[in-house]
């Protein structure tokens, strides 16, 4: 059963770069079926897609945060990763991983999902 | 970016009852449209991809309908578990966009 577990600092400060790497288990990232993205949650609101990965490197990023973020995947570890550079108190918010499936007729959905990480930007 | 707004923001309802959430699309999603079920201080879970297709485990009185840019979630007799908050989400066009959750409510 594939898992996602995310992990990194938990207290990122003003202005300086988050990150977060996110390690499957139970399955392999390099999969020409499935590519892999990071999703957030600001403490209670709605969730926001941050951008995904393919096993190749290739990337999407949401343009709302495209000038800051970069997203890089591992293979060797079957890990990929996220960095959020320039943070302000309104990136906090808990970050999810999740596997992204694919289908032409139907479009994109995440699952599964990882438990989640809470990251807090503050000084 | 396509906005997708959800009705009601929340909802009050007893075990048993039908329950209908609607998300609304500010334009066409053809049918790349999915459900996501997420309790309290936990990651969301994916119930319905592709506007009707149902995520194996997922109970049979959950199902989706809809096309273009309205959409409903319908349970059919609430269980006791499925009080949560239930998000709908895109993926016809980048950026990739998610309504802002309907919360549902024991009564």
């Amino acid at each position: 059963q594939l898992q996602l577990q995310e992990s990194g600092p938990g207290l990122v400060k003003p202005s300086e770069t988050l990150s977060l790497t996110c390690t499957v288990s139970g399955g392999s990232i390099s999969s020409n079926t499935y590519y892999w993205g990071w999703i957030r949650q600001p403490p209670g609101k709605g969730l926001e897609w941050i951008g995904s990965i393919y096993y190749s490197g290739s990337t999407f990023y949401n343009p709302s945060l495209k000038s800051r973020i970069a997203i890089s995947v591992d293979t060797s570890k079957n890990q990929f990763s996220l960095k959020l550079n320039s943070v302000t108190a309104a990136d906090t918010a808990i970050y999810y991983c999740a596997r992204t499936y694919n289908w032409n007729d139907g479009g994109d959905w995440f699952v599964p999902w990882g438990q989640g990480t809470l990251v807090t930007v503050s000084s | 970016d396509i906005q997708m707004t959800q009705s009601p923001s929340s909802l009050s309802a007893s075990v048993g009852d039908r329950v209908t959430i609607t998300c609304r699309a500010s334009q066409s999603v053809n049918n790349y449209l999915n459900w996501y079920q997420q309790k309290s201080g936990k990651a969301p879970k994916l119930l319905i991809y592709a506007t009707s297709l149902l995520q194996s485990g997922v109970p049979s009185r959950f199902s989706g309908s809809g096309s273009g840019t309205d959409f409903t979630l319908t349970i059919s007799s609430l269980q006791p578990e499925d009080f949560a908050t239930y998000h709908c989400q895109q993926s016809y066009s980048t950026p990739i966009t998610f309504g802002q959750g309907t919360r549902l409510e024991i009564k």
